[in-house]
């Protein structure tokens, strides 16, 4: 039962374009996001979260939005730079635990 | 300010094996997670260690285990390796229940 799905496994965007990472999830008692971008032979980094007492975070080129009635989320890098080809994933924070999604693989075309 | 650490990198075992994983937290963080990260799939929770007590645990057999130290470092052991068991093991360390910090992870090939 995947409680936090990214639908799409990947994406490619012009280098200075927009990018958007969307996120779905299930349980509605989950109260706080995080997403990470994780490049190969590393551990996911920590890039952004929101609160579920907001519906957007701002910080630098990335802002997150939170639609509470959808169950939605989404990451969006503006201007998109050929360094933030990595996979991201969506992540919800519970009493002690991290929930993943699958991850979205962006690739920014220089 | 050093961050997680884990060791083995890479590690080749073969089926019913046993293996031992070893995470350093990062400096003032008494909190350990060890995940699961099978190949296309985002990393799945194992358990977590607070202050050398198991805190929590995910829907994994009671062949995976662990331990945590007076320093707070971790060590994931796995016995009876079966082949599904090949996959990145990610070691997150935090402050309490603050936000997760990861170590670059152990690929761990069960042939």
């Amino acid at each position: 039962d995947q409680q936090v799905k990214q639908n799409s496994p990947s994406l490619s965007v012009q280098e200075g374009r927009i990018s958007i990472l969307n996120c779905d999830y299930t349980n509605s008692m989950f109260d706080y996001f995080l997403w990470y971008k994780k490049y190969p032979a590393e551990g996911p980094t920590f890039l952004i979260s929101i609160s579920s007492i907001k519906d957007k975070n701002e910080d630098g080129r990335f802002t997150v939005f939170l639609n509470k009635s959808a169950k939605h989320l989404s990451l969006h890098i503006v201007p998109s730079q050929p360094g933030d080809s990595a996979v991201y994933f969506c992540t919800s924070s519970g009493t002690y635990k991290y929930i993943f999604g699958t991850g979205t693989r962006l690739k920014v075309l220089a | 300010e050093t961050g997680v650490t884990q060791s083995p990198t890479h590690l080749i075992k073969t089926r019913g094996q046993q293996v031992t994983l070893r995470c350093s937290s990062q400096s003032g963080h008494n909190t350990v997670s060890w995940y699961q990260q099978a190949l296309g799939q985002g990393p799945q929770f194992i358990f977590q260690y607070y202050r050398e007590e198991e805190n929590g645990r995910g829907n994994f057999p009671p062949r995976f285990s662990g331990l945590q130290f007076p320093n707070y470092s971790s060590e994931l052991n796995v016995n009876a390796l079966e082949l599904d068991d090949s996959a990145l093991y990610l070691c997150a360390s935090s402050r309490d229940i603050a936000e997760q910090f990861f170590g670059p992870g152990t690929r761990l090939t069960v042939l």
